[in-house]
């Protein structure tokens, strides 16, 4: 069964410390990669997503991320953290070849905690 | 702004009680979705469903069901609430596909029920 792996739990770190997640997946076919975060007391919010094309891609609030089809994985990355994006950061994957092609498999999520 | 509401954020239910979750959205999405959320368990996938009176099981469908009789509507039932159900569950909705480039091909989610069962 496709798995999607985050391999850290809880992080922590301080302000303008440089901030990298690691995600990956299982499936060998095409995939649609998502990051999703979840502030305190707030939705579930898409932070970015690749389809297809430039490899890193760029979200919002300054994340990016990279694909690396080679090494099945889609990392989060932020040089420098704030206050602020204290909250739960969860990977997901869709299969492009699923029938009903929009369902996605979520990673155990990562908790980052951001001290001022 | 898309909108997923969720009929309640926090429930408390007994364990045999059939326990009705609701989730609307407003977007006219044909795809609507159920987790539940655990720490350490990321989302699971409980139930989805892509159009009106159509449903498929997710990754972990025992002891739920769902209904879908009106395209905004999709509810969670649990016939008979168990302990281990105590969980967040969340609602989402999306276009038909996610295969685009576009900025609204993804999944929108609601605020979460809290649900315990005692």
């Amino acid at each position: 069964a496709q798995s999607v792996s985050q391999h850290n739990h809880h992080v922590i770190l301080s302000e303008a410390a440089s901030l990298e997640l690691g995600c990956n997946y299982s499936y060998g076919g095409t995939v649609n990669l998502f990051w999703y975060v979840q502030y305190p007391g707030q939705h579930l919010q898409l932070l970015l997503k690749y389809f297809s094309g430039d490899p890193l891609v760029k979200g919002i609030k300054g994340f990016e991320a990279e694909f690396i089809k080679s090494k099945f994985s889609f990392n989060l990355r932020k040089p420098s953290v704030q206050w602020s994006d204290t909250a739960e950061y969860f990977c997901a994957v869709n299969r492009s070849a699923e029938a009903a092609g929009n369902k996605l498999t979520f990673g155990g999520g990562t908790r980052v905690l951001v001290k001022p | 702004d898309v909108k997923v509401t969720q009929s309640s954020r926090y429930l408390v239910k007994r364990t045999g009680e059939k326990v009705f979750l609701e989730c609307v959205q407003d977007m006219d999405h044909e795809n609507m979705f159920w987790y539940r959320q655990d720490p350490g368990l990321g989302l699971r996938l409980i139930y989805f469903s892509y159009d009106v009176k159509m449903k498929e099981k997710g990754d972990i469908p025992e002891g739920y069901s769902v209904s879908r009789e009106k395209k905004e509507r999709f509810s969670l039932i649990l016939e008979s609430a168990s302990t281990n159900q105590t969980s967040m569950y969340l609602c989402a909705s999306s276009p038909l596909w996610l295969a685009g480039g576009s900025s609204t091909d993804t999944q929108y989610f609601g605020p979460g029920t809290r649900l315990t069962v005692l």
